[in-house]
């Protein structure tokens, strides 16, 4: 089946390191979302992203869409305690369906 | 507002044995899911909802079940419960349909089978 592809499965970065999550589909997506989920929390929606190369920030948290609209990356620059759980991306396909990817584990040592 | 909520937060089932996992929402959101969260794999969509009446599976519909007989309420039927079924669900909601509109959680039912 249609798959969304997301990468490193778990990352343990010392506070302060940047870190980014990559998100890989072989099919063109509409748009890509982002969430996030604290350890025995459930997922929050973080963003969404719809045009070709978009670029977004949130303070510390830059979201990026591929130019073909197959990749996806979230980078967290100088990480905190604050940034620890699980990210997924979600690939929107055919405008209707939206597929999940496995998730990133970020565990950040202070 | 509460936005989607989710009873019980936690249960333990025989397996054989049947239950009704409640969501709720109070956003007044004509599209209601149900996920299922295994460790490392990631959201599967179970059912999904577009409206009160109506329900389609998702990519993983066996040994489940669902009803939407009103916009706020979509529960989700085990019959015959299975270790296969242990899992962390999710029930969540939105405004549109699928991609293109933001998906709101509940806080996740944990069950075990045993």
């Amino acid at each position: 089946g249609q798959q969304v592809m997301q990468i490193p499965q778990y990352q343990h970065v010392q506070e302060g390191e940047d870190f980014t999550t990559y998100c890989n589909s072989s099919t063109t997506l509409s748009n890509i979302q982002w969430y996030k989920q604290r350890p025995g929390g459930h997922p929050v929606f973080l963003i969404q992203l719809v045009k070709s190369g978009e670029v977004k920030k949130q303070k510390r948290l830059t979201f990026q869409f591929g130019e073909a609209k197959k990749n996806s990356s979230l980078h967290i620059t100088a990480t905190q305690t604050t940034d620890v759980g699980t990210y997924f991306c979600a690939g929107g396909i055919g405008g209707n369906k939206l597929v999940f990817g496995a998730g990133t584990i970020l565990r950040v040592k202070s | 507002n509460a936005g989607v909520t989710q009873t019980p937060k936690f249960r333990i089932l025989k397996i054989g044995q049947s239950m009704t996992l409640q969501c709720t929402q109070d956003m007044n959101h004509n599209y209601m899911y149900w996920y299922r969260q295994d460790p490392g794999m990631g959201l599967k969509l179970i059912y999904y909802s577009v409206g009160a009446g109506i329900t389609d599976k998702g990519e993983v519909p066996n040994g489940y079940n669902v009803s939407r007989s009103t916009t706020e309420d979509f529960p989700l039927r085990l019959e015959l419960a299975a270790p296969s079924q242990t899992s962390v669900y999710f029930c969540a909601s939105s405004a549109r349909q699928g991609a293109g509109s933001p998906l709101h959680f509940g806080n996740g039912t944990r069950l075990t089978v045993t």
